[in-house]
């Protein structure tokens, strides 16, 4: 089955304490990023990758980190969460053709004390 | 600026009724897609429609299409004969330049919560 797989779906830690959050495809998609969704926002870029080792900022990358050393994988580093970041986040991938939709992972609900 | 604006933070509707989502839409690049997400209480993204901003005819899937005015700069979505499990956020969504950061990106309204009563 087609999917994009995130993990962890809930996660609550505290400020500060380093965590990864996955992302991986199998649909050998070129195109992987990373959204953040809040409450009267909609869905705001973090992080894209265009393909393997070429990563770029999104709208809102400060405090996040990610790479992309295997086409099927980007995970999402918060080197050191704080409140505000406490949100929910998407992984989304699609082939290289601009007007394509995305796929979307489940969801990973972040809580950042 | 590329900007997308959906005006209808909640709307309600009967079962088997259809509705109509607001969206409208603003860029200056002439090559866009626009699209159309379901997001159910699990939370999920489902995507739902597209429309090519150079699309002759409106997007339909199912029983949902999307009613592209160009010149209006709007993409509404109309889901016809609303079920209960169509009960979601619905978002649209749109790609395209964004001259700012000199890229093409994926922008998303805020929303719109749909509740089918039956």
């Amino acid at each position: 089955e087609a999917q994009v797989t995130q993990n962890p779906r809930y996660l609550i830690t505290v400020t500060g304490k380093k965590l990864t959050v996955t992302c991986s495809q199998n649909m050998n998609h070129e195109y992987m990023s990373w959204y953040r969704q809040d409450p009267g926002l909609g869905l705001r870029q973090i992080y894209y990758s265009m393909n393997v080792e070429v990563t770029d900022k999104g709208d809102v990358p400060e405090g996040y980190k990610v790479s992309r050393k295997e086409k099927r994988n980007f995970p999402l580093i918060l080197e050191s969460p704080s409140p505000n970041q406490t949100s929910l986040y998407f992984c989304a991938s699609r082939i290289g053709t601009p007007n394509t939709e995305a796929f979307f992972g489940q969801g990973t609900r972040l809580t950042v004390v | 600026a590329q900007k997308i604006t959906q005006t209808q933070p909640g709307m309600f509707v009967q079962e088997k009724e259809a509705v109509t989502l607001d969206c409208t839409y603003d860029t200056s690049d002439p090559s866009y897609g626009l699209f159309w997400y379901k997001q159910p209480s699990s939370g999920e993204m489902i995507f739902l429609i597209y429309q090519g901003s150079y699309d002759q005819q409106n997007a339909t899937e199912g029983r949902y299409s999307l009613n592209f005015q160009k010149a209006r700069k709007s993409a509404n979505l109309v889901i016809s004969a609303s079920q209960l499990g169509d009960s979601a956020m619905y978002f649209c969504a749109m790609r395209g330049f964004q001259s700012l950061t000199g890229r093409r990106a994926l922008t998303f309204g805020s929303g719109t919560r749909l509740q089918v009563q039956p």
